[in-house]
């Protein structure tokens, strides 16, 4: 069974600063790792994910996010936000090699303030 | 490509009663998932098909749930005597795996159950 825990539910903060979204997973197998994000009234929409090969991924708007196997970690990362960047965000995981259903954590919400 | 597309969008119904939901997924995508989203939490799986087949069903799903895919293609999601319990956000997405499939979900805008 997988687990996922995004520590902070919300995470204020101006414009153009820095940012960084933290989630830890739990796991038995080795698992495929993901951020999505989810603006008011839309579904969900794939920011990154990491499957294998460099720890270090990048998404789209800018984000990163770094994978730690040691602390089954994977935080999510921008060195400047915008107010367009206001929206929940989840981290998810899903099981090697088979992929199937993902868990997700519990979002954090992240508001750009101007 | 047009996407995930579900429907209804919103659906409100008198406890007792049964509703049905439709995914239709990205087209050629051989996987297809079904999630439930409260307020405030993440999407909790319901079950997932590969093909026609139903792969796996989460054990938090009552028997008042059942899904299918009968070509593999479309998805409908049952709940029979709805519950206030069951309002939430119901969430469609699909992926394949077929030719180097990259094992990312494409999720829908999902149907809003309130149940009165």
């Amino acid at each position: 069974a997988q687990s996922v825990t995004q520590l902070d539910s919300q995470v204020p903060v101006f414009e153009e600063a820095p940012v960084e979204l933290r989630c830890n997973y739990s796991s038995s197998v080795s698992v495929y790792l993901f951020w999505y994000v989810q603006y008011p009234n839309q579904g969900l929409q794939l920011l990154l994910k990491y499957l294998s090969g460099s720890t270090l991924v990048k998404g789209i708007n800018g984000f990163e996010a770094e994978f730690n196997k040691s602390q089954t970690s994977f935080h999510l990362r921008k060195p400047s936000v915008h107010i367009s960047d206001t929206a929940e965000y989840f981290c998810a995981v899903s099981e090697v090699p088979n992929a199937g259903k993902s868990t997700f954590g519990d979002g954090t919400t992240l508001t750009v303030k101007p | 490509d047009t996407g995930v597309s579900q429907n209804p969008r919103h659906k409100i119904t008198k406890r007792g009663q049964n509703v049905t939901f439709r995914c239709d997924p990205i087209s050629e995508h051989n996987r297809l998932y079904w999630y439930r989203q409260t307020l405030g939490q993440g999407p909790e799986f319901l079950t997932y098909f590969q093909n026609e087949a139903q792969l796996e069903k989460s054990r938090l799903l009552s028997d008042r749930f059942s899904a299918e895919r009968p070509k593999g293609s479309f998805s409908t999601l049952e709940i029979q005597r709805t519950e206030q319990g069951d309002s939430a956000m119901y969430l469609c997405a699909s992926s394949s795996l077929r030719g180097g499939g990259t094992y990312e979900q494409y999720f829908g805008p999902g149907t809003r159950l309130t149940v009165t």
